[in-house]
């Protein structure tokens, strides 16, 4: 059971639309990371975040890019205007307790732009 | 910036062969280590970690310990098993940092 829940596991859109992946730590933890694996690829990192504030993110994460934690508890990456490179595998992380703990992944979620 | 080095893949070994995935790491100061293992249609799974230099991490019959002198954290297993066939991923962090893949290594082990 992973500790941390992803929705929805797979994401059909069609280019140009936005989309809204959930994630739901099941603990209440103040460290959440966004990833992404295209097909077979390297997993990226996209975004952190700690204490309802971005910490930092890599150069794949522009303007089309967001994320937020509307109610303290689901955390939320949104793509505004998907590409068709947009299609991947979306990981949301959370930190155990302490600063060097390991990171904890959903199971992902699959997204396909068409 | 910090960075992780895999050996390429894919491995292909017959089952109960000696495994050996390298990885070696670039890095200021003293990052923790993990092998992270994604088996096939899953996410990512924490395998073993080590938080300190000569630290051993072991799960699942999986061995790594942490060499600071040759900057690597080599993966091991004396038994391998089919059901070990999965990509598997060397990763660092330093303190509440980002975690850093390396590229992955796929791993098949036929019967």
């Amino acid at each position: 059971e992973p500790e941390v829940t992803q929705t929805p596991s797979h994401q059909v859109t069609q280019m140009g639309q936005e989309v809204i992946l959930r994630c739901v730590p099941i603990s209440n933890h103040l460290y959440f990371y966004w990833y992404r694996q295209i097909l077979g690829q390297k997993v990226e990192f996209l975004v952190s975040f700690y204490n309802n504030e971005i910490s930092e993110k890599s150069e794949i994460f522009d303007d089309q890019f967001s994320v937020e934690r509307p109610d303290g508890s689901n955390f939320t990456l949104k793509i505004r205007s998907t590409k068709l490179e947009d299609s991947a595998m979306y990981f949301c992380a959370r930190r155990g307790g302490r600063r060097n703990s390991p990171l904890h992944f959903g199971n992902g979620t699959r997204l396909t732009v068409t | 910036g910090n960075s992780v080095t895999q050996m390429e893949g894919p491995v292909t070994l017959s089952e109960e062969a000696f495994l050996t995935i390298n990885c070696t790491y670039t890095a200021t100061g003293y990052p923790s280590l993990f092998w992270y293992v994604q088996y096939p249609g899953e996410g990512l799974q924490l395998l073993l970690k080590a938080t300190k230099a000569d630290d051993k991490g072991s799960n699942k019959g999986f061995e790594a310990t942490y060499r600071k002198e040759t900057t690597s954290f080599h993966l091991e297993k004396g038994s391998v098993q089919v059901s070990d066939s999965a990509v598997y991923f060397c990763a660092l962090s330093q303190g509440a940092q980002k975690l850093v893949f390396g590229q992955g290594t796929r791993l098949t082990i036929n019967p």
